[in-house]
């Protein structure tokens, strides 16, 4: 039974590139949510999404960020015109639906993203 | 305003002594409490959870957690500490807001347990 898997696990882009993320909940998950942890700090939510669903992107930054999950496939969180200070380790993590308000979130082991 | 604090940054513990680290919320309706651990370049793992009824809970490893409704915690304990326990800790509470739920992370505390 497969956790929450993510690709890839370490990514190095050069400013001004584009990084695509990619998260794949646990079976039988229907909620993502992807968080972002700077070095040596907690993690910040950035944007919860159910299938073919933005439910909450208030962590998300205004401009070059943005989320997907799609009816097939993975999510996918984009960043484009990646700067320096995007350098961080972005998890993602999955839960079932909200019909019970007591649900777990598993999380992925996270992708690192470097900037050069 | 919903929030979860981890009063600590670090805490320091000899192997084979107890150890608590500390965490303090703040939420509207009932509390739904969680803690997680993180090895380094590793993604958080679920220890336990309060949802409901005894106000102790057991989880994963040995750990423990303990509701406190009036002092509005959830502090984590063991009663003997391993080197491995070493580790970054995260509190959390589970949200509710007009969009649904929402899973707020403390700080984080990082356990050092010294041999």
């Amino acid at each position: 039974n497969a956790g929450v898997m993510q690709n890839p696990r370490h990514l190095v882009r050069r400013r001004g590139q584009e990084a695509r993320l990619r998260c794949s909940p646990m079976k039988g998950h229907s909620h993502v949510y992807w968080y972002r942890q700077l070095p040596e700090e907690g993690l910040k939510f950035m944007v919860y999404l159910q299938k073919e669903n933005i439910i909450d992107e208030s962590g998300m930054p205004k401009e070059r960020f943005s989320a997907e999950f799609p009816k097939e496939g993975p999510s996918i969180l984009r960043i484009q015109q990646v700067v320096r200070g995007d350098s961080a380790a972005y998890f993602c993590a999955s839960s079932p639906p909200q019909a019970h308000s007591g649900n777990t979130i598993y999380f992925g082991e996270g992708s690192w993203l470097t900037v050069v | 305003a919903q929030s979860v604090a981890q009063p600590e940054d670090q805490v320091n513990v000899a192997e084979g002594n107890p150890l608590t680290v500390k965490c303090t919320y703040s939420v509207s309706g009932n509390p739904y409490l969680f803690w997680y651990v993180q090895y380094p370049n590793r993604g958080l793992q679920f220890l336990l959870k309060y949802i409901t009824g005894d106000n102790l809970v057991k989880g994963s490893y040995g750990f423990e957690a303990e509701f406190n409704k009036s002092q509005t915690s959830f502090h984590l304990k063991k009663p003997s500490a391993l080197v491995s326990d070493s580790a970054l800790y995260f509190c959390a509470v589970r949200a509710q807001y007009t969009g649904g739920f929402k899973t707020i992370f403390g700080a984080g505390t990082r356990l050092f347990v010294k041999a």
